[in-house]
């Protein structure tokens, strides 16, 4: 058990409005991401960071925001949230510096109307 | 373009068939390749890692297996309970310091008793 919370696990919400998930871990790993997956794609890196106040882009950044002021915390923000971003989330980290052996989070599930 | 592709999309199997599952990939600079499994509405789960052609890794009834162009993940005598999405996972430089891993859409296994 890597020790990664995410929040909330489900969320409907309208189109425009602004949405964060937070992913929370126990211990002190420097890597952390977020991703999306959705159906006929394979899971898509949205954002990740390498520190606090280190973040990059992944390869599907648009419309998404983070942050990451705390070691443990790593923040995804939807500004104003479109149909199109209805999506599971999934918070990941890395306990090997930046690898692709990755410890996921249970997801967060969010439907934007 | 890096590609992952696995196939099939979808196996059946009954209790005690043996099988494989692919993932080959187009990739320059291959610095890993990662299987993970999926059960529904959970995050993946990281299984294996593979880094060079010719090596193996083996876990209970999994077996993973590389080449330079695809990967098997070998399941011999197969359990009701390794019914899940196997996904694949390449990861490679991607200029610098950075680090890019991309992902299959994966293979749904079913396992019949």
């Amino acid at each position: 058990d890597a020790g990664i919370t995410q929040s909330p696990r489900h969320k409907v919400t309208e189109t425009g409005t602004p949405v964060t998930l937070r992913c929370h871990q126990t211990e002190n790993h420097r890597y952390m991401y977020w991703y999306r997956q959705d159906p006929g794609h394979g899971l898509r890196l949205i954002h990740y960071s390498y520190g606090v106040k280190d973040t990059d882009k992944g390869e599907v950044s648009d419309g998404y925001s983070v942050s990451r002021s705390k070691t443990e915390d790593f923040l995804l923000t939807l500004e104003s949230a479109t149909s199109s971003q209805t999506s599971v989330y999934f918070c990941a980290i890395s306990v090997q510096g930046n690898t692709g052996e990755l410890f996921f989070g249970e997801g967060s599930r969010l439907t934007v109307l | 373009e890096d590609q992952v592709t696995q196939s099939p999309e979808a196996l059946r199997l009954q209790e005690g068939e043996s099988s494989s599952l692919n993932c080959s990939y187009t990739v320059s600079g291959l610095r890993g390749l990662f299987w993970y499994r999926q059960d529904p509405g959970k995050g993946p789960e990281f299984l294996f890692t593979l880094y060079s052609a010719g090596e193996e890794k083996e876990k209970e009834r999994l077996k993973a297996t590389l080449t330079k162009k695809e990967s098997f993940l070998h399941i011999t005598a197969p359990k009701p309970e390794d019914s899940a999405t196997y996904l694949c996972a390449v990861g490679v430089d991607s200029g610098g310091s950075n680090y890019k891993l991309t992902f299959g859409k994966g293979t749904l296994l079913t396992v019949n008793p």
